[in-house]
């Protein structure tokens, strides 16, 4: 039973354009969602987080929007750089600290 | 160190052996865990500690797996009788306390199971 699902394996976007990754989740009880990015042979890192009270957050080029209605969050980069490209995950916690992770979304960013 | 190490990077080993695993979280994180990830898929939790203590074994796929974290600091996640099905990358991540959620990983353990 996948929790936490990204229906994207891949996506791809110009230089400069935006690009939105997004992520589905089952579990009404998850509080708490986050984003990782992971290039080849290294370990995902933390990208940008949003709690279930918010319903937007941003950090720089990066924002993230929350739609508990609809259990759905997005990934919004703009404008989009190829060092952007990596392996995007979504991944939600229900306030234990165990976060369940989406099965990726492989960003390509071409010039 | 700066991040959390992981050894050995790379492990090949024949079906029926016995691996361990070591992780090496960052200096003050007091919350330590295993994930695995299998190709195509995203890390899938194994074992979640709160100091020496498994506060959460449930992803621990069956009894051949166990992990320990004897002094709080270091862990190391033990295979026994390897399976082809357990080739993947073994991730530890560590987080300090009051840190919801955020996690910081090493760069993971392959293990490839002959």
């Amino acid at each position: 039973d996948q929790q936490v699902k990204q229906n994207s394996p891949s996506l791809s976007v110009q230089e400069g354009r935006i690009s939105i990754l997004n992520c589905d989740y089952t579990n009404s009880m998850f509080d708490y969602f986050l984003w990782y990015k992971k290039y080849p042979a290294e370990g995902p890192t933390f990208l940008i987080s949003i709690s279930s009270i918010k319903d937007k957050n941003e950090d720089g080029r990066f924002t993230v929007f929350l739609n508990k209605s609809a259990k759905h969050l997005s990934l919004h980069i703009v404008p989009s750089q190829p060092g952007d490209s990596a392996v995007y995950f979504c991944a939600a916690s229900a306030d234990t600290d165990k976060l369940i992770f989406g099965t990726g979304t492989r960003l390509q960013v071409f010039p | 160190g700066a991040g959390v190490s992981q050894t050995p990077s790379n492990k090949v080993t024949e079906k029926g052996k016995y691996v361990e695993l070591r992780c090496d979280p960052i200096s003050g994180h007091t919350a330590l865990y295993w994930y695995r990830q299998s190709l195509g898929q995203g890390p899938e939790f194994l074992i979640y500690f709160q100091g020496t203590g498994a506060a959460d074994d449930s992803g621990l796929p069956n009894d051949r797996f166990f992990a320990v974290r004897p002094e709080g600091s270091v862990s190391t996640l033990k295979i026994q009788r390897t399976e082809r099905g357990d080739s993947a990358v073994y991730l530890c991540a560590s987080s300090s306390a009051g840190t919801t959620g955020e996690l910081f990983f090493g760069e993971g353990s392959r293990l490839t199971v002959l």
